[in-house]
């Protein structure tokens, strides 16, 4: 069974630019939530789809978006992008409630 | 979702068990304990979780406190694969599904 697949694993950008990531979930499970990783904050929740809803959002600009299409695969979306957004962007995918997380690898973003 | 208190670092002797504590003094009567670790260069990985009884799988066992104000993750034998950094996280089945990990403990494993 293919695991979380996040593209692309690298990224680098420039202020004010706008970016797209993807994630393709295990076959089978309906949630994708997305976390941002820094050496400062640790791993902190961006938001959680489920069936193509959002269903849990964290306390984070509006800069940052996302969606989840009906085939469960998800993209999150940063506008405006700042130097304070570099850092790695894990999606997760679950069965669903008290289901155990399963992680991609992540993309690092970096912003310049 | 409540915080979860962890030691910043624990080293460990390869071979050896390690008890990774977690004090969660906020707890909720519906907060799942779940673990997560982390390797260097990969996304977290699920390692146990559990609600109120103690919970063995072929990675770990998870202890949790009677009054479920704390649990402990214990390696039984530490490999140097084990080195990570090991996430206690609380979540609630009613509220949603948002996971808040902390900075969790990061485990140096020596041979």
């Amino acid at each position: 069974k293919a695991g979380v697949t996040q593209t692309p694993r690298y990224l680098i950008k420039t202020r004010g630019q706008q970016v797209t990531l993807s994630c393709s979930p295990i076959s089978g499970h309906r949630s994708v939530s997305w976390y941002q990783q820094t050496p400062g904050q640790g791993l902190q929740f961006l938001f959680e789809y489920f069936s193509e809803t959002q269903r849990n959002k964290g306390n984070f600009p509006g800069r940052f978006s996302g969606r989840q299409f009906s085939n469960s695969r998800s993209e999150m979306n940063v506008s405006t992008l700042e130097l304070g957004d570099s850092a790695l962007y894990l999606c997760a995918s679950s069965l669903g409630h008290n289901s155990p997380l399963h992680f991609g690898n992540g993309t690092r973003l970096t912003v310049t | 979702d409540a915080k979860t208190t962890q030691p910043n670092s624990m080293e460990s002797n390869e071979e050896e068990p390690v008890h990774l504590p977690c004090n969660h003094s906020t707890i909720s009567g519906t907060d799942y304990i779940h673990w997560y670790r982390q390797l260097p260069s990969q996304g977290p990985e699920y390692v146990i979780h559990g609600l109120t009884s103690n919970v063995n799988n072929r990675m770990a066992s998870l202890a949790i406190a009677e009054d479920r104000k704390s649990s402990t993750l214990i390696l039984h034998r530490a490999t140097l694969r084990d080195a990570a950094v090991y996430y206690c996280i609380l979540r609630d089945s009613n509220s949603g599904y948002a996971l808040n990990f902390g900075k969790g403990t990061s485990l140096l494993v020596t041979p």
